[in-house]
């Protein structure tokens, strides 16, 4: 089974809109941590933001935010006020544990028009 | 602060050659991993690395490849030999041990095998 599940392999939003893109996960380790990056055209992998199983509240760095629902196994972004430079793949990823190790989803394509 | 480095950027080489991909993590990270991307499989995570010991290998596709980090600031990646079937993009990234664990990425190398 896959350990960590997007849903949407491409998503179109309008600029200065928001948007949410999904992530569900599946591990029976209560620590945990989870990620996302983004992945431009160029290609370089960039973090933009972490949930750490025991957090009470959702992360947010800037416009990136992170729908944190521990019962339901969720951890979507979502981009506030999506700018062109936003257009790329995100990824997800999870930490089980202590291990160093993530394990990643497939990616989702977001393109973000004018 | 400089992030991770890797080189070369590109390589392009024949069936049958060495390839030596390269990696300088950042400074005081204790984590090293690297990974392949390809469109077919997405994201690899190949080996990794605590304080300079191989962890996991278990994502190494064969005996053609190996990894080596003698020390804390250098990693190689090494295919003997390359076969077309090799050609992807691999990265290399570092981590601090902490609370997040998150990853981050160098450039990436651009290896084409013909």
């Amino acid at each position: 089974a896959q350990k960590i599940t997007q849903t949407q392999p491409g998503m179109f939003v309008q600029e200065k809109e928001a948007v949410t893109l999904d992530c569900t996960y599946d591990t029976s380790d209560q620590s945990y941590g989870l990620f996302w990056y983004k992945q431009p055209s160029s290609g370089e992998m960039i973090f933009l933001i972490y949930q750490g199983s025991y957090d009470e509240q959702n992360a947010t760095e800037g416009r990136y935010s992170l729908n944190f629902q521990k019962a339901r196994k969720s951890a979507n972004l979502v981009i506030s006020a999506s700018q062109l430079g936003d257009s790329a793949m995100y990824f997800c990823a999870m930490r089980e544990g202590y291990n160093r190790k993530l394990i990643w989803g497939l990616g989702t394509s977001l393109a973000v028009n004018p | 602060d400089a992030g991770v480095i890797q080189s070369p950027r590109h390589e392009v080489t024949e069936m049958g050659q060495e390839v030596t991909l390269r990696c300088k993590p950042i400074s005081g990270h204790n984590s090293l991993f690297w990974y392949r991307q390809t469109m077919m499989r997405g994201l690899e995570l190949l080996i990794y690395f605590n304080n300079n010991v191989p962890i996991d290998d278990s994502g190494m596709p064969e005996d053609r490849f190996s990894a080596k980090m003698p020390n804390a600031s250098f990693s190689t990646l090494k295919i003997q030999p390359s076969e077309p079937r090799d050609s992807a993009v691999y990265f290399c990234a570092s981590s601090l041990v902490g609370a997040s664990y998150e990853q981050y990425f160098g450039p990436g190398t651009r290896l084409t095998v013909t």
